[in-house]
């Protein structure tokens, strides 16, 4: 009964370095997203996918990068990592019904501190 | 373009009292509408949704919000708070189209509840 699975749960980097976060979701869901959440500005998103092999770009992408090469896998990468990317990451997944909101199902987040 | 306005950023209501957490959303089409909670350390869950139908909206844990489309509103009420009911809520706005379900977050209320 794992739902979402983000891993990992804390890391913390130095300015530059490169990092991938994992999400992985059990729920056969074709949609996934990632999520930042910072102090005062609510979530944020990163990027999405609706499917296997699909990406495209939220509303902060810059700075990330991301791939969905199985279905129940979306990576997010940083490939140089900055302080302004210190954050919290969700991870999320939802169905797919034809013009109905299918509910979002969040993983427990992945804190990132660069210094 | 859509957004959500959340009135308030930390709400201080005692134990028993009446909740409300107002949010206020900005949609060109007609929107979805939700609530989630999340709790310390923790993702985000699912309190409620609005799609169509009824407008008032029953949830998890006693929750329940309006849809009130000529106030452009979707505030969510609980009519005795309990120490358990402590967390931060979210109120999202959904724009579904064939990119999945991209909520737009408000901002966040934190909820104290007080003996």
């Amino acid at each position: 009964n794992a739902g979402v699975t983000q891993t990992p749960k804390f890391r913390v980097l130095k300015t530059g370095q490169s990092m991938t976060l994992l999400c992985a979701q059990d729920m056969n869901h074709e949609y996934m997203y990632w999520y930042r959440q910072d102090p005062g500005m609510g979530l944020r998103l990163i990027h999405y996918s609706v499917g296997e092999g699909t990406t495209a770009k939220g509303e902060v992408p810059d700075g990330y990068n991301v791939s969905r090469l199985k279905k129940q896998n979306f990576l997010l990468g940083l490939e140089s990592a900055a302080p302004s990317q210190t954050s919290v990451y969700f991870c999320a997944s939802s169905y797919s019904l034809r013009g109905w909101p299918g509910e979002l199902f969040f993983g427990e987040g992945s804190r990132l501190t660069v210094l | 373009a859509q957004s959500v306005t959340q009135l308030g950023s930390h709400v201080s209501v005692s134990e028993g009292a009446l909740v409300l957490l107002r949010c206020n959303y900005s949609s060109s089409v007609p929107p979805y509408l939700f609530w989630y909670v999340q709790y310390p350390n923790q993702g985000l869950q699912l309190l409620l949704k609005y799609t169509t139908g009824a407008t008032l909206v029953k949830g998890i844990n006693g929750f329940e919000a309006e849809f009130k489309k000529s106030e452009t509103s979707f505030h969510l009420t609980k009519p005795s708070a309990h120490m358990s009911d402590a967390a931060e809520y979210f109120c999202a706005v959904s724009e579904v189209t064939g990119g999945g379900n991209k909520l737009t977050f408000g901002t966040g209320t934190q909820l104290k509840v007080e003996l």
